[in-house]
């Protein structure tokens, strides 16, 4: 079975702050791979997406990830951080069963200080 | 505009009252799902739904219903709710196909006294 594991539920870093928030995944087969984010109230937006192409993964607000098979890593990152970052971001893998459902981490919540 | 919609956004009700919850797409997706988020839980999926009439209960299924009649909507419905059902609720929908991305509804929250 698939699944993600975030480490770290809070993180915090100063504004113009390199940001990594770390997800490592467990999956019999090559993953798929996802990134969203959480504003507050609002739903999850997709930041980016693995999908067994290029390795690194360029997304939306300048943030990245880089799968790793050798690690089973797809962290985030992005190289200056913004007020505008503060957020929950969640890690997902795709399920290979029929249905192809996504299997969430527990959350990274980052906060950005000025 | 693309998007998924829930109505209503906040509820709070008394244990036992039933409730729906409603969720509507309009990208003419196959797939809906329901989500609830926890602190330190992350997004457990109650239901998911491949097509209409389809229907199938994900990780943590107990205490809720749904039903899939029209592709575009896929309510959510609690019988009689409990006080540990008070949570956060996403309804998402993607395509079928090899587009695993889900898109999200803005949530709603709900609170069982």
């Amino acid at each position: 079975a698939q699944s993600v594991t975030q480490l770290g539920s809070h993180v915090s870093v100063s504004e113009g702050a390199l940001v990594l928030l770390r997800c490592n995944y467990s999956s019999s087969v090559p993953p798929y791979l996802f990134w969203y984010v959480q504003y507050p109230n609002q739903g999850l937006q997709l930041l980016l997406k693995y999908t067994s192409a290029a390795t690194l993964v360029k997304g939306i607000n300048g943030f990245e990830a880089e799968f790793k098979k050798s690690e089973t890593s797809f962290h985030l990152t992005k190289p200056s951080a913004h007020m505008s970052d503060a957020a929950e971001y969640f890690c997902a893998v795709r399920d290979y069963g029929g249905a192809n459902n996504l299997f969430f981490g527990t959350g990274t919540r980052l906060t950005v200080i000025p | 505009e693309a998007q998924v919609t829930q109505n209503p956004r906040y509820l709070i009700t008394v244990t036992g009252k039933k409730l729906t919850v409603t969720c509507s797409q309009n990208m003419n997706h196959e797939y809906m799902s329901w989500y609830r988020q926890d602190p330190g839980l992350g997004l457990r999926q109650i239901y998911y739904s491949m097509n209409v009439e389809v229907t199938d209960k994900g990780d943590v299924p107990e205490g809720y219903k749904v039903s899939r009649k029209e592709k575009r909507n896929f309510p959510l419905i609690l019988e009689s709710p409990s006080p540990n059902q008070t949570s956060l609720y996403f309804c998402a929908s993607r395509p079928g196909g090899t587009s695993y991305e889900q898109y999200f509804g803005p949530g709603t929250r709900l609170t069982v006294t």
